[in-house]
């Protein structure tokens, strides 16, 4: 079984611009939570989604969104970019069966660094 | 709500020595609690889980981790470090439901001396 892919794995950007990231979760999974990795914060959480509606939010201003697709795919945008934006964005999938433990499988990233 | 504390940010041992990392939680509901691994430039990796079964869970690469309530902890340990055990490892709390997520530790940094 394929595991969760993340596109693209490392991108620069400039201050101001937009970028969108994207994961393709496992196979049969429906449910995709994003994370930012920094140095100093740790791992974060940014949202959950699940059957294309966003169960869980953290706590990130709002030029940061997601979305999901009929085929369990998201992507993630972050719009007028800051400095302080440059980190490793982790995806998640996990099935939601009732019995289900619950258990993240991540993706290897993508590296934003923003100039 | 829920939190992990991972005491320490970086430990060090010699190849061969016991690894001990130390994760304590708090959590209203009896929690699910998990260990990942991370090495450089990748994602997180399921080392091991507890999910209310047997209190001493073993998980992949030698490493084992023991939930103890009454000290709300759930360490990690391997009897015997090898040089490629070095990696970030964090713990996280979860609990089912339809509207839970993982919260994780700031990690820890475990270095294997040779």
């Amino acid at each position: 079984k394929a595991g969760v892919t993340q596109t693209p794995r490392y991108l620069i950007k400039t201050r101001g611009q937009q970028v969108t990231l994207s994961c393709s979760p496992i196979s049969g999974h429906r449910s995709v939570s994003w994370y930012q990795q920094t140095p100093g914060q740790g791992l974060q959480f940014l949202f959950e989604y699940f059957s294309e509606t966003q169960r869980n939010k953290g706590n990130f201003p709002g030029r940061f969104s997601g979305r999901q697709f009929s085929n369990s795919r998201s992507e993630m945008n972050v719009s007028t970019l800051e400095l302080g934006d440059s980190a490793l964005y982790l995806c998640a999938s996990r099935a939601l069966a009732a019995s289900n433990t619950g258990e993240l499988f991540f993706g290897e990233g993508s590296r934003l660094t923003v100039l | 709500a829920q939190s992990v504390t991972q005491l320490g940010s970086h430990v060090s041992v010699s190849e061969g020595a016991l690894v001990l990392l130390r994760c304590n939680y708090s959590s209203s509901v009896p929690p699910y609690l998990f260990w990942y691994v991370q090495y450089p430039n990748q994602g997180l990796q399921l080392l091991l889980k507890y999910t209310s079964a047997a209190t001493l869970v073993k998980g992949i690469n030698g490493f084992e981790a023991e939930f103890k309530k009454s000290e709300t902890s759930f360490h990690l340990t391997k009897p015997s470090a090898h040089m490629s055990d070095a990696a970030e490892y964090f713990c996280a709390v979860g609990f089912t439901g339809a509207n839970s997520k993982l919260t994780f530790g700031k990690g820890i940094t475990l270095s294997v001396r040779p």
